[in-house]
């Protein structure tokens, strides 16, 4: 079975610098995708990122961005220029197959707060 | 945009109550997912279906059954209703195409069972 680690559970970073939350898995399958999802307080998750395990390339948006290490199954996820509506709960996912008939399977999610 | 709405944002019952959570979505998704959330624990998923009338077990299924009668429709049902159970519930949906995997959330029920 896949598991997902992320392993700060609270974070904090000052209006517009950067911060790097932390998401390791483990996993014995070669192709597979991986997904930050974003839950502002009171307000619906949303996707912020998604990465397919066969694309060398790490994905970006905008002022996201992640730095995918497949041999070391790490999944972070950076964010540049912080702004306070980046206040939220992070989760990181991952879904061992392209059809979109799989679960995801989530970490235990970091709260990130954004200081003014 | 893709909108999945779940019936009540709040819901206060009592232990022994059977306990309806219904979710819709309006882009005729093939994929329907309900998952658990509780602090410290993430999201846990408890039932999913990939078409009308078919369900597939999750993580976390004990005391609890779904429906899916309609596809833009799934319900979860709390048969017996139980103070483990208070919790968040977050429904989602996605497209059945291949790499179309993005699940889209609705709002979730914050349920409580007294």
């Amino acid at each position: 079975a896949q598991t997902v680690t992320q392993s700060q559970p609270e974070m904090s970073v000052q209006e517009a610098e950067t911060v790097t939350l932390s998401c390791t898995y483990d996993t014995s399958e070669n192709n597979y995708y991986l997904f930050w999802y974003k839950q502002p307080p009171s307000r619906q998750m949303i996707l912020v990122i998604r990465q397919e395990a066969y694309k060398q390339q790490n994905a970006t948006e905008n002022r996201f961005s992640v730095n995918f290490q497949k041999a070391a199954k790490s999944f972070s996820l950076k964010i540049s220029d912080s702004q306070l509506g980046d206040t939220a709960m992070y989760f990181c996912a991952f879904m061992k197959s392209h059809s979109g008939n799989t679960p995801l399977v989530f970490g235990k999610g970091t709260r990130l707060s954004v200081i003014a | 945009d893709v909108k999945v709405t779940q019936s009540s944002r709040y819901l206060v019952k009592r232990t022994g109550e059977k306990v309806f959570l219904e979710c819709v979505q309006d882009m005729d998704h093939e994929n329907m997912f309900w998952y658990r959330q509780d602090p410290g624990l993430g999201l846990r998923l408890i039932y999913f279906s990939y078409d009308v009338k078919m369900k597939e077990k999750g993580d976390i299924p004990e005391g609890y059954s779904v429906s899916r009668e309609k596809k833009e429709r799934f319900s979860l049902i709390l048969e017996s209703a139980s103070t483990n159970q208070t919790s968040m519930y977050l429904c989602a949906s996605s497209s059945g195409g291949l790499a179309k995997n993005i699940q889209y959330f609705g709002a979730g029920t914050r349920l409580s069972v007294l």
